[in-house]
This record gives C-alpha cells, structure tokens and sequence, in this order.
C-alpha cells in the first residue's frame, strides 16, 4: 500500500521550453502532496506543499510563478517549470501523505521515484 | 527556526556490524519521527516511523526516540552491503499540513 507515482522519469528539454511532471497515488487519497528538489550531492529542499483543491504554498525563495502546482484531484498532483533553464536541471520528487480505505495512512509521507530533469 | 542535525558520514562499518545512526531535532514540540533510506540516485524509502519514548524494532531496524533530550536513533543490526545508502532523519513539528524537516542524511558504507 501507499504506493506513489511519478511520471516522466527522465526528461530533456531545450531551454525556454516549459515541462510538466505528474505525480499520482495509486492505491490512496493524497490530500496533501509535497514537492521536493534535489541537487547532486545535497539534502531534500522542499519546494511546496499542496492540498487537494487549493493553491500551493511555496517555501521561501521558491517562484510560484515559474514552478506552477496544481492538485486537482485526490490522487493527482502535477508540477509545471515554466520557461526551463539549464539551473533548473535537478531531480524533482513528490511525496503525499492522505487516506486509505477510509482510514487515516497517517502523516507518513510516501515518496515517488521522482523526475530526473535536464535543460539544454 | 526548526532544525535537525545528522553527523553527514560516512560511516564505515564491517558486514554484520550494528550501525548506529543518530539526530537531533531543535523543535521540542516535534510530534512523530521517520527515517527514510536513499540509495544514491533513488529517492527516498521509509523504513520506520516513531511517535512515542522508547524503543521500536522493525526485522535488523530499531529507531530510539527520547524528547527529552530531542534524540532519535535508528539501528541497523547485522548489516549488509546493500544497507549502504544515506539514512534520512526527518521530523514533523504538528503541522497540519504534516511538513517535515529533514536532516541533512548520514553516508552509511557497509563494507563486505
């Protein structure tokens, strides 16, 4: 159980070019869904928090506006880079924490296999 | 501001050793406690999760949780070379969005 999704794996872009990153809980309702990036070498940074239905909240120094996050449903979350730039390239994860079968999973938050993004 | 501190590593430590890993956490109103592993390359895998003082055993894992000195530990007995990851403390302060502060990871190496 628990189990969350991330779709592409791997993406190369050129830069200016916007990329959409989806992330899905397949066997839970995810109401809140964190957006992690990771440099080579580095710790977790988290990017934003997002619950079902409502607007990200963005930690401090992350642009809104260029890292778009939607979470339209229960089980789908989705991060847009808008405008790419090669210090853009990382490795995006999200995680979710919500219910399943009806009872509380917990505050345990379950990661994706992430994003590997590269911009050319 | 809410921190939490690993020794970043690497540990070094012979197969079927006990690895020990530790973490303080800043925030003395932190509720639960998670210990993710991250093999290099891969994103990160829960191994356990503690609430309470004391000791929790899951198979060769034991995470040790004591709020009153702001410590958590996990153990790893009889390690084994594919225990070699970075081992992630992470802690939820109550939130209610369930946000977790990370440490920074410890480099464990498990050497055949």
């Amino acid at each position: 159980g628990a189990v969350v999704s991330q779709h592409p794996s791997w993406v190369i872009c050129k830069s200016g070019t916007s990329v959409k990153i989806e992330c899905r809980s397949l066997d839970f309702q995810a109401t809140t869904m964190f957006w992690y990036r990771q440099f080579p070498k580095q710790s977790l940074m988290l990017m934003a928090t997002s619950n079902e239905g409502s607007k990200a909240t963005y930690e401090q120094g992350v642009e809104k506006d260029k890292f778009l996050i939607n979470h339209a449903s229960l089980t789908l979350s989705t991060l847009t880079v808008t405008s790419a730039h090669p210090e853009d390239s990382s490795f995006y994860i999200c995680s979710a924490t919500g219910y399943s079968g009806g009872a509380l999973a917990g505050e345990t938050q379950y990661f994706g296999p992430g994003t590997r993004l590269l911009v050319l | 501001q809410k921190e939490v501190e690993q020794n970043s590593g690497p540990l070094s430590v012979p197969e079927g050793a006990i690895a020990s890993l530790n973490c303080t956490y800043s925030d003395r109103g932190s509720q639960s406690f998670f210990w993710y592993r991250q093999y290099s390359g891969k994103s990160p895998e829960l191994i356990m999760s503690i609430y309470s003082n004391g000791d929790k055993e899951d198979g060769r894992f034991t995470a040790q949780l004591n709020k009153a000195s702001q410590y958590v530990s996990l153990l790893i007995r009889d390690s084994q070379p594919s225990d070699s990851a970075t081992y992630l403390c992470a802690v939820n302060s109550g939130g209610s969005n369930y946000k977790l502060t990370f440490g920074k990871g410890t480099l464990l190496t498990v050497n055949p």
